[in-house]
């Protein structure tokens, strides 16, 4: 079985501060993992997918993400907040043989000026 | 090219009414999804379709939900004797097959039942 937690369902930092939404998984194989992001009234959007080739991933929009094994963790960060950047971020699993891709419950991120 | 469509944008139905949602994937891309996504409920899967046919269908929440994919593009999901707990957005998401590949999402349909 495969889970994925997203810690804080909201998340507020400052214009120009660091962001960091946290997502951990669990599963009996190594996961194939995602971040996507969720515009007010649009659909999901790739920001990055880690496959195993390099545990830090740079993505799109300034973000990156780091797959660390030891601590079961795939956390989104990004050095300098912007305005633009409020939105709802979700993190998903998928593993080999198995197609569906399990999300986690989503962290809205806030950002105040 | 051309992402994932979905249509109608918005569904307005009374409870008890039948209703389907459309959605038309990326062309070429052979595997199809659909979820949904209501208010702290986070992104819920209810089926699979590997070209036309369903492997996984486990997320269906009654037989009061169907689906089924034609030409292997083409998807409907359709709602029978609608319910105010089936209010939600309905996702579609397509993409190639493997385990690596992301899934390209639909803008979603948001359905409300009165």
């Amino acid at each position: 079985a495969q889970s994925v937690t997203q810690l804080g369902s909201h998340v507020s930092v400052s214009e120009g501060a660091l962001v960091l939404l946290r997502c951990n998984y669990s599963s009996s194989v190594p996961p194939y993992l995602f971040w996507y992001v969720q515009y007010p009234n649009q659909g999901l959007q790739l920001l990055l997918k880690y496959t195993s080739a390099a545990t830090l991933v740079k993505g799109i929009n300034g973000f990156e993400a780091e797959f660390k094994k030891s601590e079961t963790s795939f956390h989104l960060t990004k050095p300098s907040a912007h305005m633009s950047d409020a939105a709802e971020y979700f993190c998903a699993s998928k593993i080999q043989g198995a197609q569906k891709l399990v999300f986690g419950q989503g962290t809205r991120l806030t950002i105040n000026p | 090219g051309a992402g994932v469509s979905q249509s109608p944008s918005n569904k307005v139905t009374e409870k008890g009414k039948d209703v389907e949602l459309r959605c038309d994937p990326i062309s070429g891309h052979t595997a199809l999804y659909w979820y949904r996504q209501s208010l702290g409920q986070g992104l819920e899967f209810l089926i699979y379709f590997q070209g036309n046919s369903a492997p996984d269908k486990s997320g269906l929440p009654s037989d009061r939900f169907s689906a089924e994919r034609t030409g292997g593009s083409v998807s409907t999901l359709t709602i029978q004797r609608t319910q105010q707990e089936d209010s939600a957005v309905y996702l579609c998401a397509s993409s190639l097959e493997g385990a690596a590949t992301p899934l390209h999402f639909g803008p979603g349909t948001r359905l409300t039942v009165t």
